[in-house]
C-alpha cells in the first residue's frame, strides 16, 4: 500500500521569501515521487519528480525538492516566491510491481503569495 | 508541445442520465487514466488502461463506470446512471510507461455537473 500526507494544508508567504511545502509518504517499495501544481480553473501541471536518479530534483520555475529516504520525507522549496505561484499544489506517490498501477495524491496544499 | 485534451470542458446532466466524457491522449503514450477530484477535496484516482485493457482501478470505479478505447486516438470514461455525488472535476491523463517510472500528462479536466 502507498500513501501520501501533505503536512500543510495551507501555506502563506511574502513575495520574495522561501517557500516550503511538505510532503511525508509511506510506501512498502521504492516509490516514485511527484509534485503537481493546479492552478485555479486549470488543469495538473508536473513540477519535478524522483524516479529513484538524484535524490536532489530540479523542476520547473525554481522549484526543487530533495527526496530523504530515511525522513520519508519529499519537501517542495523554492528559494524566492512570486505572486504568480499562488496555486494549489499535490504531491503525487507512485508504486507498482508492474507498469500497470496509480498514483496516490496527497490532500492538496494551497499557496498563497503575499505582495 | 503536445498535451492532452479532454471534451467537453463542463457538461451538465440529469440524476440517472448516461454521460460519456472524452479524452484524446498524447499519441505516442500507451497508458491511460481517469482521476476526478470533487470540488474542494483531493484528487482520486479511478482506473488505470493499458494494452486495451483495466490495469488496476479503485474503489469508487463500481460497476456505473466503464472505460473504452474505441480507436487509435481516443479514451473514453462512460458513467451509466449519472449521481448528485458523481459531480466532480474528471481528469484523464496519459504516459508512454507505467506511472511508476513515468510522468503523467493530465488534460484540462471535464467539470460534470449531475443535477
Amino acid at each position: 500500500a502507498q500513501s501520501v500526507t501533505q503536512l500543510d494544508s495551507h501555506v502563506s508567504v511574502s513575495e520574495g521569501t522561501p517557500v516550503l511545502l511538505r510532503c511525508n509518504y509511506s510506501s512498502s517499495y521504492s516509490p516514485s515521487l511527484f509534485w503537481y501544481v493546479q492552478h485555479p480553473n486549470k488543469g495538473l501541471q508536473l513540477l519535478l519528480k524522483y524516479t529513484s536518479a538524484a535524490t536532489l530534483v530540479k523542476g520547473i520555475n525554481g522549484f526543487e525538492a530533495e527526496f530523504k529516504k530515511s525522513e520519508t520525507s519529499f519537501h517542495l522549496t523554492k528559494p524566492s516566491a512570486h505572486m504568480s505561484d499562488a496555486a494549489e499544489y499535490f504531491c503525487v506517490v507512485s508504486i507498482t510491481l508492474t507498469n500497470a498501477g496509480k498514483s496516490t495524491f496527497g490532500d492538496g496544499t494551497t499557496l498563497t503569495v503575499k505582495p | 508541445e503536445p498535451e492532452v485534451t479532454q471534451t467537453p470542458s463542463h457538461q451538465v446532466t440529469q440524476m440517472g442520465q448516461e454521460v460519456i466524457l472524452r479524452c484524446v491522449p498524447i499519441s505516442n503514450h500507451l497508458y491511460f487514466y481517469w482521476y476526478r477530484q470533487i470540488l474542494g477535496q483531493k484528487v482520486e484516482f479511478l482506473v488505470s488502461f493499458y494494452n486495451n485493457e483495466i490495469s488496476e482501478k479503485s474503489e469508487i470505479f463500481d460497476d456505473q463506470f466503464s472505460v473504452e478505447r474505441p480507436d487509435g486516438s481516443n479514451f473514453t470514461l462512460k458513467i451509466r446512471s449519472t449521481k448528485l455525488e458523481d459531480s466532480a472535476m474528471y481528469f484523464c491523463a496519459s504516459s508512454i510507461e507505467g506511472p511508476h517510472t513515468d510522468t503523467q500528462y493530465f488534460g484540462p479536466g471535464t467539470r460534470l455537473t449531475v443535477l
